[in-house]
């Protein structure tokens, strides 16, 4: 089954923190995962990326860790500002195909 | 350059009206997928386009939906006999293959069906 688990779905962090979300697939055929940030009325914008060959990408202040063994990764945010409030969505595909989404985790950064 | 653009941006009908719902990708990019999202839920994939032609309908709900992109760039979503669970955002996103990946949305269009 093609489905893709997030966690926590809400996160409360003070400005300055490192939120981390958190998200396990089930399907090994998957190979692209990004990370989409959605604020309230608009379209999901894609942040990051990562594909199963590295364990690791950085860009900025946002990091994604990947553990092809265990099919989890994992988005961190460095130096959190109240900017970054926003609802975080972690994804996967197959081909070029389309994206399943985890459920969502609704980030609030406190200033 | 401008990004993905969906019109309208807000819909308003009745239960059992007809709906179409227009999408224009990025300049170039040939692959076009819809998606629909519910309230404090992720997108859910409803169908995806490379060129002209629909290479997965699998998300579809039922046959009251359907979608074309005839010349290969606008989409239109059109929604037959509507219901209230229809109400969603519907979002279409596109990319400049679909080997490429990276998929880039535009707003959405928010149906309401009371």
């Amino acid at each position: 089954q093609q489905q893709v688990k997030q966690s926590p779905q809400s996160l409360i962090v003070q400005k300055g923190g490192i939120p981390i979300i958190n998200c396990a697939y089930e399907n090994t055929a998957f190979d692209y995962f990004p990370w989409y940030q959605q604020f309230p009325g608009k379209g999901p914008a894609l942040l990051i990326a990562i594909r199963p060959d590295v364990s690791e990408k950085k860009e900025g202040r946002f990091t994604i860790s990947f553990n092809k063994s265990a099919k989890q990764f994992s988005l961190h945010i460095m130096d959190s500002q109240p900017g970054d409030s926003a609802t975080y969505f972690c994804a996967a595909s197959r081909g070029g195909n389309m994206l399943t989404f985890g459920g969502g985790t609704r980030l609030m950064v406190k200033p | 350059g401008a990004g993905v653009s969906q019109t309208p941006s807000n819909k308003v009908t009745e239960k059992g009206k007809y709906v179409e719902l227009r999408c224009d990708p990025i300049s170039g990019h040939t692959a076009l997928y819809w998606y629909r999202q519910s309230l404090g839920q992720g997108p859910e994939f409803l169908i995806y386009f490379q060129g002209t032609g629909a290479a997965d309908d699998s998300g579809l709900p039922n046959d009251r939906f359907f979608a074309v992109r005839p010349e290969g760039s606008v989409s239109t979503l059109k929604i037959q006999r509507t219901e209230r669970g229809d109400s969603a955002v519907y979002l279409c996103a596109s990319s400049l293959m679909a080997a490429r990946n990276e998929q880039f949305f535009g707003p959405g269009t928010r149906l309401t069906v009371l």
